[in-house]
């Protein structure tokens, strides 16, 4: 089956920029989709199809998909971006599939 | 505008059936492309996909727990229902139900766009 690897944590100053990985056997091939979920919230999408901003979601995020990793770019990040950030994508041999996740502190 | 709502039992006696219902608004899931699943995500842990029906009756479900689930849908009534047998303690979780949208061509696969706000269930004697 297939496996996402994800961080389990990034730390980042404000106005810093984020980057959170995610890795995966030729990822590059496939659609990988990023949630932001902060505590006792549910998860909100933040890109979807490797690059794609869902309307709503500020152009400080951003994401890239190549190889065997895809990428979660925070640009100036601020103290209302920390969460937990998940990768997903769809397997045929494992269908909907999420990363184990990674927790973005802003110091 | 699209709106998702779990509702069900909060707490659950091992062995037992759990069974939840995601009714949502906003969309039909007679249209095509359409398709609700469910998610949980046990205390301080990771997401995990459970199951997705689409709106052509289509189930699909997590390789680990295929045994274990059953997804239906109630066109009429905007419902889709997740049955699991045998609740054991580590399938204490919040369970989500989501709105899925398939990537745009050339692009291949789907996500979560919309999602409920969550139902905690408990398994405990």
């Amino acid at each position: 089956s297939y496996v996402l690897t994800q961080p389990p944590s990034v730390s980042v100053a404000p106005g810093q920029t984020a980057r959170i990985t995610c890795g995966g056997n030729n990822i590059g091939s496939k659609s990988v989709h990023w949630y932001q979920q902060k505590p006792g919230q549910a998860p909100v999408l933040v890109v979807y199809d490797d690059s794609d901003r869902p309307s709503g979601i500020p152009e400080r995020f951003s994401g890239s998909n190549s190889g065997n990793t895809a990428t979660l770019t925070i640009s100036r990040v601020e103290a209302g971006d920390e969460a937990d950030y998940y990768c997903q994508v769809w397997d045929s041999s494992s269908d909907h599939l999420f990363g184990g996740g990674t927790k973005l502190t802003v110091l | 505008q699209i709106t998702l709502k779990e509702s069900g039992p909060t707490l659950v006696k091992p062995t037992q059936t759990l069974t939840l219902t995601c009714t949502f608004s906003g969309f039909s899931l007679s249209t095509s492309g359409v398709g609700v699943g469910w998610i949980r995500q046990p205390p301080g842990k990771a997401l995990e996909w459970l199951a997705l029906i689409y709106w052509d009756d289509d189930k699909r479900y997590s390789p680990s727990l295929k045994s274990r689930l059953t997804i239906t849908k109630d066109t009429s009534k905007n419902q889709v229902v997740l049955t699991m047998t045998n609740m054991d303690p580590v399938d204490t979780a919040t369970y989500y139900c989501a709105h899925r949208r398939r990537s745009s061509w050339p692009k291949y696969g789907s996500f979560f766009d919309y999602w409920g706000q969550g139902t905690l269930v408990t398994v405990s004697s």
